[in-house]
Order: C-alpha cells, then structure tokens, then sequence
C-alpha cells in the first residue's frame, strides 16, 4: 500500500534554530496536514493545505510556522526560531479526498534543547 | 473546541475479553473516524462511520454513532495481545477540512 514518509525521524535542534520538517504524500492525493502530539498527550491539528495554499489552521500554527509544497511530492513543515514548547512528534498526513480517511507517516521526533 | 473527550484514559484487559472505548464530540460531524497509535509510531485509520449511520463492522471493530447524545464507541472483540495501542476517535466537523483528534484511549491486552 502507499505510504506518506517522512524525513527525519529524529531532529535534534538549538533553541532559536530553524528546522524544517519534511513530507512526501501518497502522490495522487491532494489534501496534506500536519499534526504534532507532544509526549502522551492528544494528537493536535495544526494545518492543512489544498490547491496550493493554506486552507485552514490552528492557534498553534503562529507566524514562526509555515508550509510549502516546493514541487509536485514533496511537503515541508518550517519552524523558523524554535522553542522549547516546540518539542513534540509531527505527523504529516495526506487524503485524496476530503472528509475521507486519512493516511499518516510516522512522524519526526524534534527535540528542542 | 470541536476535539473530542476519549473514555477511558486507559484500559486492561486479558486477552479474549471485549474492549469498549468510548468518544465524546461537541459539534455537528460529517463522519466520525477511529485511528490507532503503537507506541511512537503513526496513527493507522481504523474505520470510519458517517453522520447518517448508526453503526457499523470491520472485522473485530464494531462502532457505534449517537448524533443526538455526539457519542461514539469503539468495540473491539476478543481481543490479542497485539491489539495493544492507544486509540483515537476523529471527528470531521461539518464545514471543516480536517479532522479533531480526541484525548485517546490506552489499551493493553494482557496474553
């Protein structure tokens, strides 16, 4: 079955640094998200992307985030000047149509130090 | 908010026995979805149950959907130790594009 990868699996970084997190959705889906989960806890939405642009997001995804699709796979998540509350594991996921189920990679692990 | 309370936090039970989850949103859904975690890994879709049915079955799974009390339950039947996982409901909000993720329930199934 296709899968979404993501790249790194681990990510370890300075506070302030920049970072950026890496997707390749399933290729002929057309909605992509991120989600973080900060250790145990709930599985926080962040944003999700259609079309070339930003469709929705949360109160989470500040002006230190964005997205871009650079070319026709891949999908990157940049945090510009980290923080130490953003310390979590980020989920990219990606559907071929909306309201449908939705297929996770497996997540970088981005540690904050 | 539109995520959704799980119920229990946590769940163990001996292999064979049913495991009962239960989900709890605040708004008008177009589906309800259920996902599982293994430690450290991906979500991995389970089932997915529209606004419009009751109930539904996927091999072991069997969900339920009460849109008037917003209530969905996840049952999973004699249960493997391998079904050991947290498990999330979902819920897609009527207008929205993404989905809301409840607090999860961690079963562990001991052999």
């Amino acid at each position: 079955e296709p899968e979404v990868t993501q790249t790194p699996s681990h990510q370890v970084t300075q506070m302030g640094q920049e970072v950026i997190l890496r997707c390749v959705p399933i290729s002929n889906h057309l909605y992509f998200y991120w989600y973080r989960q900060i250790l145990g806890q709930k599985v926080e939405f962040l944003v999700s992307f259609y079309n070339n642009e930003i469709s929705e997001k949360s109160e989470i995804f500040d002006d230190q985030f964005s997205v871009e699709r650079p070319d026709g796979s891949n999908f990157t998540l940049k945090i510009r000047s980290t923080k130490l509350e953003d310390s979590a594991m980020y989920f990219c996921a990606s559907r071929r149509e909306e309201r449908e189920k939705l297929f996770f990679g497996s997540g970088t692990q981005l540690s904050v130090l | 908010s539109q995520q959704g309370e799980e119920d229990p936090q946590a769940l163990s039970i001996q292999e064979g026995e049913n495991a009962t989850m239960n989900c709890s949103y605040k708004t008008s859904i177009n589906n309800l979805q259920w996902y599982r975690q293994n430690s450290g890994r991906g979500l991995v879709h389970l089932i997915l149950i529209r606004s419009n049915e009751r109930e539904k079955h996927s091999g072991r799974l069997r969900v339920t959907l009460d849109t008037s009390k917003k209530s969905s339950s996840l049952l999973i039947t004699a249960s493997r130790a391998a079904d050991t996982a947290s498990y999330f409901c979902a819920s897609a909000w009527t207008g929205a594009n993404n989905l809301f993720f409840g607090t999860g329930t961690r079963l562990t199934v001991i052999p």
